[in-house]
């Protein structure tokens, strides 16, 4: 149990472009969402957390109106990256919990994202 | 502030000895702790979690982990590698009413015949 998907798994897209990343919780109803970025060799990174239903919180440093965060259902969160660019390449992996105290949080199997 | 420190940046062990990768917090309370793992392009799979009670900790793929309150550490060990086990180690803490998981900076394992 306990399973998140991501999609797509890989995307290249142009500069100026937006690429949407879906991310699910399959097998259970995840109220709270997480975004994260990883660069190479490093640790995750916080983007964003969401909670269904209403606005994401983001982390400092991380550009809201860059990085659309909705969490419409109980089991789907998508990221938009709006107006790309070469430096939003990254590895951007998301997670869900059932927002418990203590819950724990699983992972997506990440999505690869190269701006041209 | 709350940190987990993960000393050990790349370590490299024989196919079939045994295994400790280290990982201390510092927190106000005690912590809710886990160990993720992280293959090469892939997301992290869980491999345990303490929430309280036992403190030595059976995860999955062998590995254990035990929790010892006097020196603020969760150590993650395995009694026999192999080499499948090579990647990356992520040890992760999340306070008492706070949705956010601290992560350390991850140990990268790599496993020689």
């Amino acid at each position: 149990g306990a399973v998140v998907s991501q999609h797509p798994s890989r995307v290249i897209c142009k500069s100026g472009t937006s690429v949407k990343i879906e991310c699910r919780s399959l097998d259970f109803q995840a109220t709270t969402m997480f975004w994260y970025r990883q660069f190479p060799k490093q640790s995750l990174m916080l983007m964003a957390t969401s909670n269904e239903g209403s606005k994401a919180t983001y982390e400092q440093g991380v550009e809201k109106d860059k990085f659309l965060i909705n969490h419409a259902s109980l089991t789907l969160s998508t990221l938009t990256v709006t107006s790309a660019h070469p430096e939003d390449s990254s590895f951007y992996i998301c997670s869900a919990s059932s927002g418990a105290v203590g819950e724990t949080q699983y992972f997506g199997p990440g999505t690869r994202l190269l701006v041209l | 502030a709350q940190s987990v420190t993960q000393p050990d940046i790349h370590i490299t062990v024989s196919e079939g000895a045994s295994l400790e990768l280290r990982c201390n917090y510092s927190y106000g309370a005690t912590p809710y702790l886990f160990w993720y793992v992280q293959s090469p392009g892939q997301g992290l799979q869980l491999l345990l979690k303490y929430f309280s009670g036992d403190t030595l900790v059976q995860g999955i793929k062998g590995f254990e982990a035990e929790f010892k309150r006097s020196q603020s550490s969760y150590n993650l060990r395995k009694p026999s590698v192999h080499w499948s086990d090579a990647a990356e180690y992520f040890c992760a803490a999340k306070g008492f009413g706070n949705e956010k998981l601290t992560f350390g900076t991850g140990t990268r394992l790599t496993i020689i015949p």
